[in-house]
């Protein structure tokens, strides 16, 4: 089955500077790459996504890049703020079901101020 | 427009007790979807149903665990006979369709096992 690995585990930026997480994959049959956000006590919620026929995909700060030779995505947050300190999984889906998406182990993101 | 909603969103059991976790979709979602998340770790796909049947368990362990989604009401995964080790953060998602729309989550159940 897929497995999705993601870096760093934890990421600590100043404001104003940029993330970047990482994860590969090794289902290269993989199509559908979605990120989360999980805030303290509460559940994940997207914040992008990216098809396989697609290399880049853009919201305002927020982009996400895909490298299917490489089976690696990555998530880059522009001019990062306090309030995008968060827990970030990506994911990757294998088909067309839902039930076979598998989630990377997150990435512990602190922006101070 | 309610979301996913989860209840409880905290419980507390002792060994061989059993726990009960519900999860209402979001409103004309009929796909749900069990997560287990144990600290620092992701999500751990569990069980798929549609209403009144299971599509997939293959990340279900196969003792202990059952999950339902009936008819009318919520979908409920079902804990028995609870071991320390069930203790984690379980996560319902559901989605508009099997395969093309968003998987949208609720906020957890923590359960704690004494």
């Amino acid at each position: 089955g897929e497995n999705v690995e993601q870096h760093p585990s934890t990421l600590s930026v100043q404001e104003g500077d940029s993330a970047v997480i990482k994860c590969t994959y090794s289902d290269s049959a993989s199509n559908y790459f979605p990120w989360y956000k999980q805030e303290l006590g509460k559940g994940p919620q997207l914040i992008i996504d990216i098809r396989s026929n697609v290399g880049e995909k853009k919201d305002q700060r927020i982009a996400v890049t895909l490298n299917k030779t490489a089976k690696h995505f990555s998530l880059h947050i522009t001019e990062t703020q306090p309030e995008d300190s968060a827990v970030y999984f990506c994911a990757a889906k294998v088909g067309f079901n839902n039930n076979d998406m598998r989630f990377g182990a997150g990435t512990r993101l602190t922006v101070k101020p | 427009n309610a979301g996913v909603m989860q209840n409880p969103r905290h419980l507390v059991r002792r060994r061989g007790q059993e726990a009960r976790l519900r999860c209402s979709p979001m409103k004309g979602h009929s796909h749900v979807y069990w997560y287990r998340q144990l600290p620092e770790e992701g999500l751990k796909f569990m069980v798929y149903l549609q209403k009144e049947n299971i599509i997939d368990e293959s990340g279900m362990p196969k003792e202990r665990f059952s999950a339902e989604f009936p008819k009318e009401g919520p979908s409920i995964l079902r804990i028995q006979q609870v071991v320390r080790g069930d203790s984690a953060a379980y996560f319902c998602a559901s989605s508009s369709d099997r395969g093309s729309g968003e998987l949208f989550f609720g906020e957890g159940s923590r359960l704690t096992v004494l």
